[in-house]
């Protein structure tokens, strides 16, 4: 079953803006995953996040936890267009990963 | 280099006839999986393996079989394909999940096989 679900589905902007995006989960979970995928291709992993973690910072990449709410951002800054390209967060609880839907970033020269 | 491969990136086949994925990582991981990608349904896991001979069901494990006879390889059986199991197909491998210790657990993927069953 789905349990990550990514918000919003699509995201346009401008090369040089910030790029926010969300993800909810319903359950209990042991750590957050973010991961990036290029058209077509496998995904590469991005960051990891534990339940007792805030937040967590590589590179232009913020994400932010928030179990009570149970919800994950995140955070890319000045996007470049190599960062085109669909964002999954998957969370971990026990031993399976859930995975969301997915944003499609798109940066617009 | 460390890498997961998957054999073929490929496929095109007819509905009943048996095919094979194969998956092999050097990375010496014990937790192994596999994953379809189907367009507005994200990553769905099909079958995951926590170490040799210990497989255990995803979410969508119908009409697809597993066997993890060495660490290094997870091959993905379809014995009866249908047109409902034409997808993007995913292996990954990652360390052995240890809930609750302080672990990374970075999950890598293999390039993608694409299929497409008639």
């Amino acid at each position: 079953s789905q349990q990550g679900e990514e918000d919003p589905q699509a995201l346009s902007i401008q090369e040089g803006e910030n790029a926010t995006m969300n993800c909810s989960y319903k359950t209990s979970i042991n750590n957050l995953q973010w991961y990036r995928q290029n058209s077509g291709r496998g995904l590469v992993h991005l960051i990891l996040i534990r339940s007792n973690e805030r937040e967590k910072h590589s590179g232009r990449l913020r994400v932010t936890l928030d179990t009570s709410k149970k919800s994950s951002s995140l955070l890319i800054t000045a996007s470049r267009a190599a960062d085109t390209a669909s964002y999954f967060c998957a969370t971990r609880s026990n031993y399976q990963l859930i995975w969301g839907a997915g944003t499609k970033l798109i940066i617009k020269p | 280099e460390a890498q997961v491969t998957q054999n073929p990136r490929y496929l095109i086949t007819v509905t009943g006839k048996k095919l094979t994925v194969t998956c092999s990582q050097n990375m010496n991981h014990e937790y192994m999986s596999w994953y379809r990608q189907d367009p507005g349904l994200g990553l769905r896991q099909i079958y995951y393996s926590m170490n040799v001979e210990v497989t255990d069901k995803g979410d969508v494990p119908e009409g697809y079989k597993v066997s993890r006879k060495e660490k290094r390889n997870f091959p993905l059986i379809l014995e009866s394909p249908s047109p409902n199991q034409t997808s993007l197909y995913f292996c990954a491998s990652s360390l052995y999940p240890l809930i609750g210790r302080v672990r990374q657990e970075t999950q890598y993927f293999g390039p993608g096989t694409r299929l497409l069953v008639l």
